[in-house]
């Protein structure tokens, strides 16, 4: 069984702190990769997708991906009580037609 | 932005009954896919669509469930004689033309049986 493991949390962080997400996956295979946000009772939101070792930026996110440890992150600069939201990491398996999600971490900033 | 779009918001069915859930798909994109939620719980794939036909399905995906493109741009997931475990969000997705692409959700239907 492919798993994807994300720390629950809740990571607290200060308004305009640097927020770091973290998630690990077991299917070394893997080749792409995605962060979700998902607001209480509402549906997963794309954040980022990544496919290569390596930083991905993106206005105030960054993915970070490392396929020889099996890890994949997100950090999120100038948190901002709005980004309070459970994130999810999300892996598509190798020749999946599928996304295998983690629990997701919760996310707390406070102004 | 182009969006999937989900019926309804809220469906209540008395369990054993048959439910079918509603989604529209991004006009261009060519894979489908449906997940459930159950509250507090991780989103799980339940099976995914290509050139009318299903192309993988789960575990959960047994004889109960079922998935049609009727038309052009409806793609629905049918639930036969539901159960009370049943209840869950239910999730719709589209990617554009490759399952590693990004998937789009819709608000989802959440799905409760009595």
């Amino acid at each position: 069984q492919k798993e994807v493991e994300q720390n629950s949390g809740p990571l607290s962080v200060p308004e305009g702190a640097i927020a770091s997400l973290n998630c690990t996956y077991s299917d070394r295979g893997s080749q792409s990769f995605f962060w979700y946000r998902q607001y209480s009772g509402k549906s997963p939101e794309l954040i980022m997708f990544i496919y290569s070792n390596g930083d991905k930026e993106d206005g105030r996110f960054t993915a970070q991906l490392n396929k020889a440890s099996q890890y994949v992150s997100l950090l999120i600069r100038d948190s901002q009580p709005s980004d309070s939201a459970t994130y999810l990491c999300a892996v598509n398996e190798v020749y999946g037609n599928k996304l295998v999600f983690g629990a997701g971490t919760i996310l707390r900033v406070k102004s | 932005e182009p969006e999937v779009t989900q019926t309804p918001s809220h469906q209540v069915t008395q369990m054993g009954q048959e439910v079918i859930l509603r989604c529209v798909p991004i006009s261009n994109h060519l894979y489908f896919y449906w997940y459930r939620q159950i509250l507090g719980q991780k989103v799980e794939f339940l099976v995914s669509f290509y050139n009318n036909e299903i192309s993988e399905k789960s575990e959960i995906f047994d004889d109960q469930f079922s998935v049609e493109r009727p038309d052009g741009s409806n793609f629905t997931l049918k639930i036969r004689s539901t159960k009370l475990e049943d209840s869950a969000m239910y999730f719709c997705a589209s990617s554009p033309d490759s399952p590693n692409q990004p998937q789009h959700f819709g608000d989802g239907t959440r799905l409760s049986i009595l």
